[in-house]
């Protein structure tokens, strides 16, 4: 079936290091949207992505949408102990009914 | 309300037992999604509402699971002879626009259901 794989698994960093997670898809998305859940905590939106080589910022967070619409990834620059916690990625196909598939997710820890 | 609720926030049950899981969403959204959280995996869509029509059921692992909105606003997940398998986080998630979600999904605390 549709899967969306999610790049890495864990992050580790210092505080203050930029952080990317990474999502691909075989089969060309409709959008895509990324959620943030803290430790012990629910999902999230933090942003949609619909047009091709999108690009999104949100303060120090920038988002991007793959030019074939097959790949998506999140940029925390200068990241803080706030930023810890689990994104997701989750994938649209086929147009307005198609429901989300969710990444695995990648979980950020921050060293301060 | 403020949210989405959902209750209850921990249900333990014995193999076997049928359990049900309510969500309230958010007043006025149209569509209600359910979904599956196991640790330290993302959430796996089950079924999805608009209003009280159940477009979408693919998602359900199996006939123990049924799920109803019969007035378009609360939906109860009901999990029959529940199985070890079975324990997870249950999500709800509600969203104001009529498809299956180019909006943004607001997500409810969740259900942590163990089988013992």
């Amino acid at each position: 079936g549709q899967q969306v794989m999610q790049i890495p698994q864990y992050q580790h960093v210092q505080e203050g290091e930029d952080f990317t997670t990474y999502c691909n898809s075989s089969t060309t998305l409709s959008n895509i949207q990324w959620y943030k859940q803290r430790p012990g905590g629910h999902p999230v939106f933090l942003i949609q992505l619909v047009k091709s080589g999108e690009v999104k910022k949100q303060k120090r967070l920038t988002f991007q949408f793959g030019e074939a619409k097959k790949n998506s990834s999140l940029h925390i620059t200068a990241t803080q102990t706030t930023d810890v916690g689990t994104y997701f990625c989750a994938g649209r196909y086929g147009g307005s009914q198609g429901n989300l598939i969710f990444g695995k997710g990648t979980k950020l820890s921050v060293k301060p | 309300g403020a949210g989405v609720s959902q209750s209850p926030r921990y249900k333990v049950a014995k193999r076997g037992q049928d359990v049900a899981l309510r969500c309230d969403p958010i007043s006025g959204h149209v569509s209600l999604f359910w979904y599956q959280q196991a640790l330290g995996q993302g959430p796996e869509f089950l079924t999805y509402f608009q209003n009280e029509a159940q477009l979408d059921k693919s998602g359900l692992p199996s006939d123990r699971f049924f799920a109803e909105r019969p007035e378009g606003s609360v939906s109860t997940l009901k999990i029959q002879r529940t199985q070890q398998e079975d324990s997870a986080v249950y999500l709800c998630a509600s969203s104001s626009t009529g498809t299956s979600g180019y909006n943004e999904q607001f997500f409810g605390p969740g259900t942590r259901l163990t089988v013992l």
